[in-house]
């Protein structure tokens, strides 16, 4: 079965970087888009970025370019996501999503979400 | 590039029907047909529920219907039940971006 295992919470200082892993399992990890959602406790879902898993590219929100950074690892089939110089207001629940429209979000699974807190 | 525009709550007894709009521009729900509505209960992840506008991913129940007229987008959910409690919210493809509603807290009375 289709699986996304995202690496677990964790507590980062204001300033820091973070990176959070997305392991992919029970399907063809190069087929399918991952895109990047975050949500701040209490508010909505934030759309991040995507990357193409079979090539490589990678489309930012604008919001993100330069402070975030998508990669994988084909050969473990794993994403992750790189958020640089941590505030307090990055503090959220970050999920990795599958989607079978490429750059186009329609999630039909979920990472389990990762929770991160950025304490000043 | 700003959030589509939703509704902060909605409401209905059970049996009764809601509806949720979903605002935003012609750059985005105004030229593509990409529009999906996610529902999200606490503490769990978003679920699909509607894609390309009208369509329903297979499990979801036909009490959920997704339509759009102009640069708007609505989501019915008919026959309100107590589990359809939840946030729901819309997105829409918009050239290689995404864009997110901001969200809309349907209540069973």
């Amino acid at each position: 079965q289709v699986q996304l295992v995202q690496s677990g919470a964790g507590v980062k200082k204001a300033g820091a970087s973070v990176k959070v892993s997305c392991k992919a399992s029970g399907y063809t990890f190069t087929g399918y888009y991952i895109h990047w959602v975050r949500q701040a406790p209490g508010q909505g879902l934030e759309w991040m970025g995507w990357i193409n898993p079979n090539s490589g590219v990678t489309h930012y929100a604008q919001k993100f370019q330069g402070w975030v950074t998508l990669t994988r690892d084909t050969s473990i089939s794993t994403a992750y996501m790189e958020l640089n110089r941590l505030r307090s207001d990055d503090t959220a629940m970050y999920y990795c999503a599958r989607t079978s429209y490429g750059p186009v979000l329609v999630v039909d699974y979920w990472g389990q979400g990762t929770l991160i807190t950025v304490s000043s | 590039q700003s959030a589509l525009t939703q509704p902060p709550s909605a409401s209905g007894s059970p049996g009764q029907s809601v509806t949720i709009s979903c605002t935003g521009t012609s750059s985005d729900i105004g030229t593509y047909n990409y529009v999906s509505w996610y529902q999200q209960h606490p503490g769990k992840a978003p679920k699909l529920m509607i894609y390309e506008v009208t369509k329903r991913p297979s499990g979801v129940s036909d009490r959920f219907s997704g339509s759009k007229s102009g640069n708007t987008a609505s989501l019915t959910v008919s026959g309100l039940q107590a589990e359809d409690e939840a946030d729901y919210y819309c997105s829409s493809y918009a050239a290689s971006n995404t864009l997110f509603g901001t969200g809309t807290k349907v209540t069973v009375l």
